[in-house]
């Protein structure tokens, strides 16, 4: 089992719905969770971190962490075209962070 | 203030050559790490150092592979004997805070791509 799970996708969402991105970690010592966005041929650039039970909201981004169910996930709401890109979850057990694979999105006009 | 740089950008080499990567952290980052993305594929971890600490190279996938921070700043991976599967997109990342910290926002440099022909 990889430490950090998420389904790589595509998923496919229209231009002003909800976009629903899910990760599961198997480490119960992890601290902190963080989700970074990934264009194409860029680098990866820190979206959220969180670090608490429940939600935790900036912008049109939601971040979800419940500790219990070892499960994070990050809420897009009203998605934009430019939102296309690949979501990375990584937690963060202390001195590295563990990626997992990654989700593509796709936002359709 | 300057974001993390790399060098070279792109570096096509031919099977069984030596390279060298190079990466700059953020001025004052103390925390400094090597991942590496194939394509289509995650962030594959390969070495953290921290500080002054022994850093920790878990990720690196073989013997081929080295990387050493000069002065707690400037870092170099090595890869020798370098074989196509090597080639893949080599990230380096810095960040303030490290092991013992609960948050640790890691900063991304542009990248090298290598190519192993």
């Amino acid at each position: 089992q990889k430490e950090v799970e998420q389904n790589s996708g595509p998923l496919s969402v229209p231009e002003g719905a909800i976009a629903s991105l899910n990760c599961t970690y198997s480490d119960r010592g992890s601290q902190s969770f963080f989700w970074y966005r990934q264009y194409s041929g860029k680098s990866p650039e820190l979206i959220m971190f969180i670090y608490s039970n429940g939600d935790k909201e900036d912008g049109r981004f939601t971040a979800q962490l419940n500790k219990a169910s070892q499960y994070v996930s990050l809420l897009i709401r009203d998605s934009q075209p430019s939102d296309s890109a690949t979501y990375l979850c990584a937690a963060y057990p202390g001195g590295k962070l563990i990626f997992g694979q990654g989700t593509e999105l796709s936002v359709k006009p | 203030g300057a974001g993390v740089s790399q060098s070279p950008s792109n570096k096509v080499t031919e099977k069984g050559k030596d390279v060298e990567l190079r990466c700059d952290p953020i001025s004052g980052h103390t925390a400094l790490y090597w991942y590496r993305q194939s394509l289509g594929q995650g962030l594959e971890f390969l070495i953290y150092f921290q500080g002054n600490s022994a850093p920790d190279k878990s990720g690196l996938p073989s013997d081929r592979f080295s990387a050493e921070r000069t002065g707690g700043s400037v870092s170099t991976l090595t890869i020798q004997r370098t074989q196509q599967e090597d080639s893949a997109v080599y990230l380096c990342a810095s960040s303030s805070s490290g092991w013992g910290f609960s948050y640790n926002e890691q900063f991304f440099g542009p990248g090298t791509r290598l190519t192993v022909l």
